[in-house]
């Protein structure tokens, strides 16, 4: 099974600020990765698919980048509603399987 | 727009049967898209439990694969999820998703999106 390491746990930082989540995969999953934010009480939200493709109605200062087992989600500049947990998630095609990081939260400062 | 809402019991006792499904709506179950279960426990990350495409083709986390059946019913565009002897541990909040799988620069790629509200199951006697 692939595991997925994601660093820090948790996050503080300040509005404005640049972000940048890491995410490590115990073997290649080349950018067979997504990115997930969650919120308190909330479903989980699709923010990256593909290793860096944006998806629908997620803001620009979200990016995605990597490939192999290294792979970055950057939050540009901070906003109020930026504060959450986020999940990397991996999906390896043979056999099929999906896993999840165990997420990092980011904190205000 | 598609949704996704999960349905079921709330209380489920120990070394029983866990029985949960989602209602699709805005989408047919039959296209060309899987449909998974995730869940989460309390105050924890997320674990995947499976997919089913419209095919009946199945694939289940390797850990509760022998407790697991995911099942689709076209007629009522939902598909259900069975947890058999479920225990304490398996106390959580169980999300269905929409499973995207595709072909993106000839690496298979896949992502959940959107997700139902969620359910919360307790396991407790």
């Amino acid at each position: 099974e692939i595991v997925m390491t994601q660093s820090p746990a948790t996050l503080s930082v300040s509005l404005g600020e640049r972000v940048t989540l890491s995410c490590r995969a115990s073997q290649s999953i080349r950018t067979s990765l997504a990115w997930y934010q969650q919120k308190t009480g909330q479903a989980p939200r699709l923010l990256i698919f593909g290793a860096s493709a944006r998806a629908n109605d997620i803001p620009v200062r979200f990016s995605g980048s990597g490939s192999g087992t290294e792979f970055t989600l950057t939050i540009s500049s901070l906003q109020s509603e930026d504060f959450a947990i986020y999940y990397c998630q991996q999906y390896s095609h043979w056999p099929p399987n999906v896993t999840f990081g165990q997420g990092t939260k980011l904190d205000i400062k | 727009q598609v949704q996704l809402r999960e349905s079921g019991p709330g209380l489920v006792k120990p070394s029983e049967t866990l029985s949960l499904t989602c209602t699709v709506s805005g989408l047919s179950i039959g296209g060309v898209y899987y449909w998974g279960w995730i869940r989460q426990p309390p105050g924890q990350g997320l674990e995947w439990i499976g997919s089913i495409f419209k095919s009946g083709d199945t694939y289940y986390n390797p850990s509760l694969k022998s407790r697991v059946t995911i099942s689709l019913d076209p007629s009522k565009n939902q598909f259900s999820l069975i947890l058999r002897s479920v225990a304490a541990a398996d106390t959580a909040v169980y999300y269905c998703a929409r499973e995207v799988r595709t072909s993106l620069q000839q690496v298979v790629v896949n992502w959940f999106e959107p997700w139902g509200q969620g359910a919360l199951v307790t396991v407790s006697s």
